[in-house]
């Protein structure tokens, strides 16, 4: 069975800072990773997503994750944070060929100006 | 453009009383179909899934039940409702076939449920 663990409740970081927003994942075959965003009261905005080839993948609003199959981990990243990118955070993961997205419980990030 | 419309937006019910989300998608054809549901504003729940019309695939037992009785449209309901229903219910839309939009999923703009 899929399962996704996103170990951190919140993260809170400031203004300028580099982000990271970790995940990992246990899934049969090989995986399809997502990173979602929600904001307060609003449905889920896809942000990137991992299907094959290079372990680095760049998606919106600057966000980057990589791809580590030893580690079973697709962390999310970010340069430099703004404090509009305070919201809740999902990494989710697919079976290769499945139908089922499972999402892990979600960290919210906190950025302080 | 492809878009997911979710109604009623807020809803309050007592306690036993029947239950019915809608959720339509326009601008496609033949799209996968989901269910949510988010308590407490975390983690998400995988309630029901379909890929065609009349296919349901049940995630977890429950007072709940779901209807696909047109290709682009979505129902949650339930006959009889309990205080553990209360929650945020996202629909969700995904392509099928395809590489550039592979796996990702689009979602509306949540029903949320107090059953009180």
């Amino acid at each position: 069975a899929q399962s996704v663990a996103q170990p951190e409740d919140q993260v809170n970081v400031a203004e300028g800072n580099p982000l990271t927003v970790k995940c990992t994942y246990s899934v049969s075959g090989n995986p399809y990773l997502f990173w979602y965003v929600q904001y307060p009261n609003r449905g889920l905005q896809f942000l990137l997503k991992y299907i094959t080839g290079d372990n680095l993948v760049k998606g919106s609003y600057g966000f980057e994750a990589e791809f580590n199959k030893s580690q079973t981990s697709f962390h999310l990243k970010k340069p430099s944070a703004l404090v509009s990118d305070s919201a809740l955070y999902f990494c989710a993961v697919r079976e290769t060929g499945g139908f089922k997205t499972i999402f892990g419980a979600g960290t919210r990030l906190f950025v302080k100006a | 453009s492809q878009t997911i419309h979710q109604w009623p937006a807020t809803l309050v019910q007592p306690v036993g009383s029947p239950l019915s989300l809608e959720c339509t998608v326009e601008g496609t054809s033949n799209p996968n179909l989901y269910w949510y549901r988010q308590a407490a504003g975390r983690g998400l729940q995988l309630l029901f899934y379909s890929v065609g019309i009349g296919q349901i695939s049940s995630e977890v037992p429950q007072n709940l039940s779901a209807s696909r009785p047109q290709d682009r449209q979505f129902i949650l309901s339930s006959k009889k409702l309990l205080l553990s229903d209360s929650g945020f219910y996202l629909c969700a839309w995904s392509v099928i076939g395809g590489r550039k939009r592979l796996g990702e999923l689009f979602f509306g703009e949540g029903s949320r449920l107090t059953v009180l």
